[in-house]
């Protein structure tokens, strides 16, 4: 059965520091989203993306983040110039359509991201 | 805005007790309710949601407009049901899919 893969697992890095999380949607789905949770908080909605172009996005995703998918399977978040605050799990999702019976979303694995 | 909220943070049963995760939200649309579920060492995946009114491993979950709540209910809990378990809304209209979660409830169900 077709997954949701994202690398890396974990990715330990230093304040300031860019980063780049990768993930690989399902091949025949047309929406991407990024969550994060961090420890012992509930997951947040960061970015959903559609035909290239950002769909939505919440007020976490300031500046500091971006998301590419410069390949057509290749989806990635990328934070400029990381904070210790940005340290969470941070999860792909992908979904065939929004909507009723197609807002299935299936997520990746997820990456531990640690900033020091 | 939208708002899901799992009151209990932790939820331990019996093998074979009835258990209910309860969820409520806050929306002034039409949502639509998920319940997502998380194995030890697994991804997030679905469980069901309100609009195909299935029942999956034994679960049910009927949304209640007039309570706001989706409730995920299971007659006779069994140990491999531990998990933790996300209540989830994405609201009508232009939200492209976005998931609002819950903060989740851990089930432990004891043998």
């Amino acid at each position: 059965e077709p997954e949701v893969t994202q690398t890396p697992s974990h990715q330990v890095t230093q304040m300031g520091q860019e980063v780049i999380l990768r993930c690989v949607p399902i091949s025949n789905h047309l929406y991407f989203y990024w969550y994060r949770q961090i420890l012992g908080q509930k997951v947040e909605f960061l970015v959903s993306f559609y035909n290239n172009e950002i769909s939505e996005k919440s007020e976490i995703f300031d500046d500091q983040f971006s998301v590419e998918r410069p390949d057509g399977s290749n989806f990635t978040l990328k934070i400029r110039s990381t904070k210790l605050e940005d340290s969470a799990m941070y999860f792909c999702a992908s979904s065939l359509m929004t909507g009723t019976l197609y807002n299935e979303q299936f997520f990746g694995p997820g990456t531990r991201l640690t900033v020091l | 805005a939208q708002r899901v909220t799992q009151p209990e943070k932790l939820l331990s049963v019996f093998k074979g007790a009835p258990v209910e995760l309860k969820c409520n939200y806050s929306y002034s649309g039409s949502p639509e309710l998920f319940w997502y579920v998380q194995y030890s060492r697994q991804r997030l995946q679905l469980l069901l949601r309100h609009i195909s009114r299935e029942s999956i491993k034994g679960f049910t979950a009927d949304l209640n407009k007039g309570e706001t709540s989706f409730h995920l209910k299971k007659p006779f809990a069994q140990e491999e049901d531990s998990a933790m378990y996300y209540c989830a809304l994405v609201a009508g209209g232009t939200s492209y899919g976005k998931l609002t979660f819950g903060q989740g409830t851990i089930l432990t169900v004891h043998p």
